[in-house]
């Protein structure tokens, strides 16, 4: 069955500063790979996605991530981070849209002024 | 860009007493929705996969006569939470999956504290 692990519960960094969130994933075929953020109280919001070809995947807001098979990871990226980016963010794997969808834990990614 | 509408946003219901909570594809046909819960501070957790026309597919553990979910048109689906009690209380979101491009659009959630 297919997991997906984030390591990192909670993140702080400073408005401006790059920032990388980890995701690491055990799944039996070639997997879709999804990067979500969520607002407080809000619905869940697609930053990007991969399903095959280049595997550096730009999303929206700036953010972009890359998918490492041989570490089955998908860590998403940002340059420059900015006070809205202040969120909590899912990684999710599937077989495709929804089938057989897991979402990680989350990070909550805090950003100070 | 597609649209899906969860209403109510908000409901606080007295305990013994049925919520429904509607999951509405503004602009796209969706056979199929899902529909998961999520507690405070944690993912979301699948509890059933919706399908137009038929039954739904619940997930293990979840209790199929205490959360009914009816997908009656392509482009609305319901969770009914019957005899609701306080550790019914969480946050439900709804995810549309648009049929002409698989892609999957998720709902604002909808809170419920049951009383």
């Amino acid at each position: 069955a297919q997991s997906v692990t984030q390591p990192d519960i909670h993140i702080t960094v400073s408005e401006g500063a790059s920032l990388e969130l980890r995701c690491n994933y055990s799944y039996g075929a070639t997997p879709y790979l999804f990067w979500y953020v969520q607002s407080p109280g809000q619905g869940l919001q697609l930053l990007l996605k991969y399903f095959s070809g280049d595997t550096l995947v730009q999303g929206i807001k700036g953010f972009e991530a890359e998918f490492k098979r041989s570490q089955s990871s998908f860590n998403l990226r940002k340059p420059s981070v900015h006070w809205s980016d202040a969120a909590e963010y899912f990684c999710a794997v599937g077989a495709n849209y929804g089938q057989n969808f897991v979402f990680g834990p989350g990070t909550r990614l805090s950003v100070l002024p | 860009g597609a649209v899906v509408s969860q209403h109510p946003s908000w409901v606080i219901c007295k305990s013994g007493t049925s919520v429904k909570i509607e999951c509405r594809s503004l602009d796209f046909q969706a056979t199929t929705m899902f529909w998961y819960r999520q507690f405070p501070k944690q993912s979301l957790m699948l509890m059933a996969t919706s399908n137009e026309g038929s039954k739904a597919t619940y997930e293990q553990g979840v209790e199929k006569d205490k959360f009914l979910i009816n997908h009656a048109s392509l482009t609305l689906s319901t969770l009914t939470v019957t005899s609701a009690h306080p550790e019914d209380s969480s946050f439900y979101i709804c995810s549309a999956r648009g049929d002409t491009t698989g892609e999957l659009f998720f709902g604002e959630g909808s809170r419920l504290t049951v009383l």
